[in-house]
């Protein structure tokens, strides 16, 4: 079945480092892949979109990887804020736009 | 340009009892998806409404259902409540052409409890 496999764990990391997050997928073959923040009590929030034939995406301090090879995203934030805590969410997206399928989200924690 | 907006925020029903959430989508969107999220996990797909017809649909039972309206506004339905039912629901819209392909504006949600 279709499955997909964000750090089930919290990442904790020092202001003005690099925060790594890593979604994995199986038995799926998107279409598009997006990233969002959600707050708690909050609705998520988009932050990017990569398609299926593009390598890297960047926007501001966020860059996203898109491996179809490996079945794998990377979403990177640089120089970590604590305002960057939040939990974020890997979602597919197949070709006609019809279904979208979420990861369970990794929380992130940047202390100052 | 107004958000995504729901209602109610919070809810409470009892198990067999029925319910109604709506959402209003933002304006110039016409493509609606719903999600349920449980506490700790990722937003599950319900379905999605296009031009007032259902486009896609996830793994719910039929007493899943929704409408959406000629305004693109929505509603979604549960029947037959279970405690299992209790979680955030979530409504997105889409840009007109876009679908859910591009990005999904969310609103908060509404929290519903079922005793």
């Amino acid at each position: 079945s279709q499955k997909i496999e964000q750090n089930s764990e919290a990442l904790n990391i020092q202001e003005g480092k690099t925060a790594t997050l890593t979604c994995n997928y199986t038995n799926y073959s998107p279409a598009y892949l997006q990233w969002y923040r959600q707050d708690p009590g909050r609705g998520p929030v988009f932050l990017l979109l990569i398609r299926e034939n593009e390598k890297e995406k960047r926007k501001e301090r966020l860059k996203v990887t898109f491996d179809t090879t490996l079945k794998q995203s990377l979403f990177h934030i640089t120089a970590s804020q604590p305002a960057d805590s939040a939990t974020y969410l890997c979602a597919l997206v197949d070709t006609g736009g019809f279904k979208t399928i979420f990861g369970a989200g990794t929380r992130l924690f940047v202390k100052a | 340009e107004t958000g995504v907006t729901q209602s109610p925020t919070h809810l409470i029903k009892t198990r067999g009892q029925q319910v109604t959430l709506r959402c209003s989508s933002q304006s110039g969107h016409n493509t609606v998806s719903w999600y349920q999220q449980a506490l700790g996990q990722g937003p599950q797909f319900i379905f999605q409404y296009y031009r007032e017809e259902e486009n896609g649909r996830g793994n719910f039972p039929p007493r899943f259902s929704g409408l959406q309206f000629p305004n693109y506004s929505s509603e979604l339905n549960v029947n037959a409540l279970e405690l299992d039912d209790s979680a955030l629901y979530l409504c997105a819209s889409s840009p007109i052409s876009s679908g859910g392909r591009d990005e999904q504006f969310f609103g908060p949600g509404t929290r519903l409890t079922v005793l």
